[in-house]
């Protein structure tokens, strides 16, 4: 069946580097959602990319929709402590009817 | 990393009737655990939150006498939809995450369709 397979799965950075995760589908994606999980919090949506090589951003950070839609990569420029927390791609299968999670990529910026 | 499984994957049912649709986490025991519905290409919208054994609490708009949930074991919850119509159809999903821990693990989810 589909999968979405997230990576890395852990993340420890100095603040002020700069962070990437990524997520892969092994099936084309209708589209593919991003959310953050501040520690002890919910996942909270952050952005939904549709269109293939989209590219989205939010002040520090960008969000790819790869040409295949099948890929995609959330890269946050110069961490802060603010953004720990684990961040989920979620992706949309073409058929409209189910949403897979990736696994996560759990933040840790360090002071 | 943990499994949840959901129960049933997909169902179709007739207005005016229930549908349970089960959550368990298999190889961890969740102490919280999450239920959201999903509309297709829109975000995830988080239903209620449950702790096993307390009551659930509903986000603002939620119906908790529609939206029956229960959390009586740390491996098992459940979300009833009592008296389901057409726009209950949805995608619904949960997730949980265990004492002390901040990871979460997501179902695969229940896709509901009411005629």
């Amino acid at each position: 069946g589909q999968q979405v397979m997230q990576i890395p799965q852990y993340q420890h950075v100095q603040e002020g580097e700069d962070f990437t995760t990524y997520c892969n589908s092994s099936t084309t994606l209708s589209n593919i959602q991003w959310y953050k999980q501040r520690p002890g919090g919910h996942p909270v949506f952050l952005i939904q990319l549709v269109k293939s090589g989209e590219v989205k951003k939010q002040k520090r950070l960008t969000f790819q929709f790869g040409e295949a839609k099948k890929n995609s990569s959330l890269h946050i420029t110069a961490t802060q402590t603010t953004d720990v927390g684990t961040y989920f791609c979620a992706g949309e299968n073409t058929g409209g009817f189910k949403t897979i999670f990736g696994a996560g990529t759990r933040l840790f910026v360090k002071a | 990393g943990a499994v949840v499984s959901q129960h049933p994957s997909w169902v179709i049912c007739k207005s005016g009737t229930s549908v349970k649709i089960e959550c368990r986490s298999l190889d961890f025991q969740a102490t919280t655990m999450f239920w959201y519905r999903q509309f297709p290409k829109q975000s995830l919208m988080l239903m209620a939150t449950s702790n096993e054994g307390s009551k659930a609490t509903y986000e603002q708009g939620v119906e908790k006498d529609k939206f029956l949930i229960n959390h009586a074991s740390l491996t098992l919850s459940t979300l009833t939809v009592t008296s389901a119509h057409p726009e209950d159809s949805s995608f619904y999903i949960c997730s949980g995450t265990g004492l002390g821990s901040y990871e979460q693990y997501f179902g695969p989810g229940t896709r509901l369709t009411v005629t």
